[in-house]
């Protein structure tokens, strides 16, 4: 089963205004990461936190992470257009095989110039 | 750059004629992984390299191999392709130890027609 899901499946916003994105998860974890996809290419990474932080910045990105919960959210602050693409969530963990990254399926992102 | 190269970027196979992917990387990573993503959906994995140690997933079909001659070169090989194998396929590496605690740097993806 799938491990990390998120909501929303997609989002538009205008520029300038925040995009949050969430992702929940069911097992536990080592540590979940967010990737950005733009159409037709490859993965980008953006940040990682692990399952002992709460919080992680990284210039217009805000990252917090509930292990309660088993549930993200990934924040974008004063969208662009070039932020316009999917966000997947990513969760690692240590199961019967080994270690696992499963992917969400992602938040389809459109900010609107 | 060091960076994680994959080619073709498009290719159209036929049915049933055996195809290979290619994915070259400049990173040193120890870690070579390969996903299928279809439209709309997340990536899903099919199996890695941990150095020479293959790691198959346990839902990948028969139908897809690896080869990983080398550090640098990772290979798909898809033996009888269906059309429901049409996808994007990614590559991607990492440099943990620890396979999939780490980041994982992509390839753009060679996105596979099945005519």
């Amino acid at each position: 089963s799938q491990q990390g899901e998120e909501d929303p499946q997609a989002l538009s916003i205008q520029e300038g205004e925040n995009a949050t994105m969430n992702c929940s998860y069911k097992t536990s974890i080592n540590n979940l990461q967010w990737y950005r996809q733009n159409s037709g290419r490859g993965l980008v990474h953006l940040i990682l936190i692990r399952s002992n932080e709460r919080e992680k910045h990284s210039g217009r990105l805000r990252v917090t992470l509930d292990t309660s919960k088993k549930s993200s959210s990934l924040l974008i602050t004063a969208s662009r257009a070039a932020d316009t693409a999917s966000y997947f969530c990513a969760t690692d963990s240590t199961g019967d095989g080994g270690f696992k990254t499963i992917f969400g399926a992602g938040t389809r992102l459109f900010v609107k110039a | 750059d060091a960076m994680v190269i994959q080619n073709p970027r498009y290719q159209v196979t036929q049915f049933g004629k055996p195809v290979t992917l290619s994915c070259s990387q400049t990173l040193n990573h120890n870690v070579m992984y390969w996903y299928q993503q279809k439209s709309s959906q997340a990536p899903k994995l099919l199996f890695h390299y941990y150095d020479k140690d293959f790691n198959n997933e346990a839902d990948t079909p028969d139908n897809f191999q690896s080869r990983r001659p080398n550090t640098s070169f990772c290979f798909l090989d898809i033996r009888s392709p269906g059309l429901g194998d049409a996808a994007m396929y990614l590559c991607a590496t990492s440099r943990s130890p620890a396979v999939g605690t780490d980041t994982q740097y992509f390839g753009p993806g060679t996105r596979l027609t099945v005519l």
